[in-house]
């Protein structure tokens, strides 16, 4: 069965050090992963998708297949983006379609 | 904007009570999903449907029931409310026609009480 494991609960750093917020799976086939974000009062939103291998307010994640890990990482944190972030993985549906497994989330504090 | 839209907002209710929280989307969407947020668990799946006529347990269905009244409504039924569904709940949309990206649009939230 699919998985997705964000080891930490809640990441403090301060404004312009680097921030790393981890994300492990574990699935069978060839896999699709995401980053969601929830800034506070806001709905759960997209923020990067690694099959776009693309940059979002200075985020990036990229996968490693033979560590199972996809890593969202930014050199420099800004108070901004102070949120709780999810990873999910993509789960092929037999018969068509698909659904997300979401990580339990990683709470980010941005400390001036 | 195409918007997703859940009601009510908030709800509190009591043990044995069924409830019903609503979902509608002009995003065009075929297919939704609902979740439940719980502090340190993360969003689970509770029920999801690909089209009108299709309807898929999630992880965590047991004390829960769907209807898929059109394409853009898919309301989540608690036939006896107990306690321990007392969670945030979203609903959210994804678009068939961008399956590989799978972006899902998300609804504001149904925070649930349940004395």
């Amino acid at each position: 069965a699919q998985r997705v494991t964000q080891p930490e609960k809640l990441l403090s750093v301060f404004k312009g050090a680097p921030v790393e917020l981890k994300c492990n799976y574990s699935y069978s086939g060839s896999p699709e992963l995401f980053w969601y974000v929830q800034y506070s009062r806001q709905r759960l939103q997209l923020l990067l998708r690694h099959i776009s291998r693309e940059s979002i307010k200075g985020f990036t994640a990229d996968l490693n297949k033979g560590e199972t890990s996809f890593h969202l990482k930014k050199p420099f944190a800004q108070e901004e983006d102070s949120a709780m972030y999810y990873c999910a993985l993509i789960h092929w549906v037999t018969g068509g379609g698909n659904k997300l497994t979401f990580g339990t989330g990683t709470q980010l504090k941005v400390e001036l | 904007d195409a918007d997703v839209t859940q009601t009510p907002r908030n709800r509190i209710t009591k043990t044995g009570k069924r409830i019903m929280l609503e979902c509608s989307q002009t995003k065009g969407h075929d297919r939704m999903y609902w979740y439940r947020q719980d502090p340190g668990l993360g969003l689970r799946l509770i029920y999801y449907s690909f089209d009108v006529k299709d309807i898929n347990k999630g992880e965590i269905s047991d004390g829960y029931s769907v209807s898929r009244q059109a394409q853009a409504k898919f309301s989540l039924s608690l036939e006896s409310a107990i306690p321990n569904q007392t969670a945030l709940y979203f609903c959210a949309t994804s678009d068939k026609l961008a399956e590989l990206f799978n972006e899902q649009f998300f609804g504001p939230g149904t925070r649930l009480t349940v004395l």
